[in-house]
């Protein structure tokens, strides 16, 4: 069992719905969760970041976590045909080896005009 | 200011050839990782520099794979006698360091070794 698990999709939605992004994990050393965008060939850009469960809301996106279910959740509301990429979340712990990311297989979107 | 930049943005280069990958970090950042995303595979973790430090190279592959960084800043990822598994886009961040700090990612070197 991979330490993050995410349903890699494709996902495809028309524009203005709801979308659900989804990551389980099994290491309960995760204390820092992530979610980064990455447009096709460029580089993962940051979206969300927390550290406690509950949610934390930027704009369209709100970021959920549940760390008594080790599972965390990204929503996009009023999807936009720009949102189109892929959604990979993210870990760290929070001591050792805290510098690194553990990254799920990332969910590939197409948010339809 | 200027973000991460990585060169070549895309190498092709037959198996057994070496390949030299560059990044060059955001100004200032103390921290710099190499990532590698293969097909289906996701990202993970090949090494991290930290100021002056020695390098964490728990996530390097092989002894084929290996890193430096010159001067607190620029690096270069050097894979020897490249194999077709180490087709990959490989993908370099910097951070200012610390443990909630953001990491910033480059467009990435797509490696293709034929």
């Amino acid at each position: 069992q991979k330490e993050v698990e995410q349903d890699p999709g494709p996902l495809s939605v028309p524009e203005g719905a709801i979308v659900s992004l989804n990551c389980t994990y099994s290491n309960s050393a995760f204390q820092y969760f992530m979610w980064y965008r990455q447009y096709s060939r460029k580089g993962p850009e940051l979206l969300m970041y927390t550290y406690s469960s509950g949610n934390k809301e930027d704009g369209r996106f709100t970021a959920q976590v549940d760390k008594s279910s080790k599972y965390i959740s990204l929503f996009i509301r009023d999807s936009q045909p720009s949102d189109s990429a892929t959604y990979l979340c993210a870990m760290r712990n929070s001591g050792g080896s805290n510098y690194k990311l553990t990254f799920g297989k990332g969910t590939l979107l197409t948010v339809n005009p | 200011g200027a973000g991460v930049s990585q060169s070549p943005s895309n190498k092709v280069t037959e198996k057994g050839k070496d390949v030299e990958l560059r990044c060059d970090p955001i100004s200032g950042h103390t921290a710099l990782y190499w990532y590698r995303q293969s097909l289906g595979q996701g990202l993970e973790f090949l090494i991290y520099f930290q100021g002056n430090s020695a390098p964490d190279k728990s996530g390097l592959p092989s002894d084929r794979f290996s890193a430096e960084r010159t001067g607190g800043s620029v690096s270069t990822l050097t894979i020897q006698r490249t194999q077709q598994e180490d087709s990959a886009v490989y993908l370099c961040a910097s951070s200012r360091g610390g443990l909630r700090d953001e990491q910033f990612f480059g467009p990435g070197t797509r490696l293709t070794v034929l």
